[in-house]
């Protein structure tokens, strides 16, 4: 099984969709958790950090809940430029960030 | 301020060769880390520098794989010999401090292509 699993998609949503991604992770030592953007042949980038109480950015949302070991993030209003596959990833006291292997969105006109 | 810089970006080479990645990590960040995605797979960690120190090296693959980051600034990371295999994209990412709220700013990545 690995460390962290994320459904693989890929999604295919209208503009506007409201759009979930869901992942687990299997080390209950681990810390810390985010979501990552990576666009085609384009490096990761933090999209945002993933907090005990949830938290929201615009109109993206992430969840945790420790006790299932379960991370989700919620995108409304898609656009267009949220076409990209977005990476789970978890941080262990070791240091070590453990990435899922990313769920694909496409977002169409 | 710069970001995480790498080269080369693409690598063309032929089985059995060998190909120096190089990577310049944010100035000021004391961790480096290289991470590589092969085709189909999830991005898998290599390594984490501290500084001039190897923090943790337990995903190199094998003994093909040599890592250095004397005097702590930049990093390179040599295939030798290159197998079929190591194709992929190797990602190297820095972070100032190490503790659990730490993100990784990543480079754009050097595309391995072993022929």
């Amino acid at each position: 099984r690995k460390e962290v699993e994320q459904d693989p998609g890929p999604f295919n949503v209208p503009e506007g969709a409201t759009v979930a991604f869901n992942c687990t992770y299997s080390n209950s030592a681990s810390q810390s958790f985010f979501w990552y953007r990576q666009d085609c042949r384009k490096e990761p980038k933090l999209l945002m950090s993933v907090y005990s109480s949830g938290n929201e950015d615009g109109r993206f949302t992430a969840q945790l809940n420790r006790a299932s070991q379960y991370i989700s993030l919620l995108i409304r209003d898609s656009k267009l430029s949220d076409s990209a596959t977005y990476l789970c990833v978890v941080n262990t006291n070791a240091g070590k960030s453990t990435f899922g292997d990313g769920t694909t969105l496409t977002v169409k006109p | 301020e710069a970001g995480v810089t790498q080269f080369p970006s693409h690598s063309v080479i032929e089985k059995g060769q060998t190909v120096t990645l190089r990577c310049d990590p944010i100035s000021g960040h004391d961790n480096l880390y290289w991470y590589r995605r092969v085709m189909g797979k999830e991005i898998k960690f290599l390594l984490h520098f501290v500084k001039e120190s190897k923090q943790d090296e337990s995903g190199m693959p094998n003994n093909r794989f040599l890592a250095e980051r004397t005097g702590g600034t930049y990093s390179t990371l040599k295939v030798q010999p290159a197998e079929l295999e190591d194709s992929g994209v190797y990602f190297c990412a820095s972070s100032q401090d190490w503790d659990r709220l730490s993100f990784l700013t990543f480079g754009a990545g050097s595309r391995l292509t072993v022929l």
